[in-house]
């Protein structure tokens, strides 16, 4: 069964930091893109960031460019987030899939996505 | 970046018949050398994490039963499910990934009448 697990969410202020890890299992993990997309309470869905199967590309949306990192372990099956210089409008569950793009430089669709991880920037 | 919309905001169907979502995109999503329109469909349920049900503009995800099915090109794309279920209550989002950054629908919330 194809898992993505979701952790290191939590209630920080803002300017502070967060590094969010996803767990995956089910599949290959270093042969697929992943990204994050994050969804703000009551919100819709916001692509944040991706990074291909060999970290060769990564991208990420203008608003988190310089202050989220997006990395990855191919030898622990592991996705992370590093966020730093969080605002309230980070406010959001945090969510990993994988990114089906057709090709390595692109970002594609994502499936399937883990259960997310929430992240509340409030003083 | 590419701006999606989508109508209606909300619609409540009736058991068994027909729900239509409309998806428009702020250009278009294919590329002339390539016979493929670059959008995706997602379920979303309440308290769960969304669902692919549609990528390629018309192909069915894995396991999506075939009462869901998309169709369209260029900038206008249509999700449509037939038979509406009571599983199937939940908010419907389209995605572009023609252009960085991939951007989604404000999404469709589908109810029963």
């Amino acid at each position: 069964e194809v898992q993505l697990v979701e952790s290191g969410g939590g209630q920080v202020k803002p300017g502070g930091s967060l590094r969010l890890s996803c767990v995956v299992s089910g599949f290959t993990f270093s042969s697929y893109a992943l990204s994050w997309v994050r969804q703000a309470p009551g919100k819709g869905l916001e692509w944040v960031s991706s990074i291909n199967s060999r970290s060769s590309y990564i991208k990420y949306v203008d608003s988190v460019k310089g202050r989220f990192t997006i990395s990855r372990d191919n030898a622990k099956n592991s996705l992370y987030l590093q966020m730093d210089s969080l605002r309230a409008e980070d406010t959001a569950v945090y969510y990993c899939a994988r990114d089906l793009a057709p090709y390595d430089f692109e970002v594609g669709w994502f499936d399937p996505w883990g259960q997310g991880t929430l992240v509340i920037v409030s003083s | 970046d590419i701006v999606m919309t989508q109508s209606p905001d909300w619609l409540a169907v009736p058991l068994g018949e027909r729900a239509t979502i409309s998806c428009k995109s702020s250009q278009g999503l294919s590329y002339s050398s390539k016979n493929k329109n670059y959008l995706a469909w997602y379920q979303q349920k309440p308290g769960q994490p969304p669902k692919l049900l549609i990528y390629w503009a018309s192909t069915r995800g894995s396991g999506v039963p075939d009462r869901f099915s998309g169709s369209g090109s260029g900038t206008d794309f249509t999700l449509t499910i037939s038979n509406l279920q009571a599983e199937d209550v939940a908010v419907y989002y389209c995605q572009q990934y023609y252009s960085s950054p991939v951007t989604f629908g404000p999404g469709t919330k589908v109810d029963i009448k």
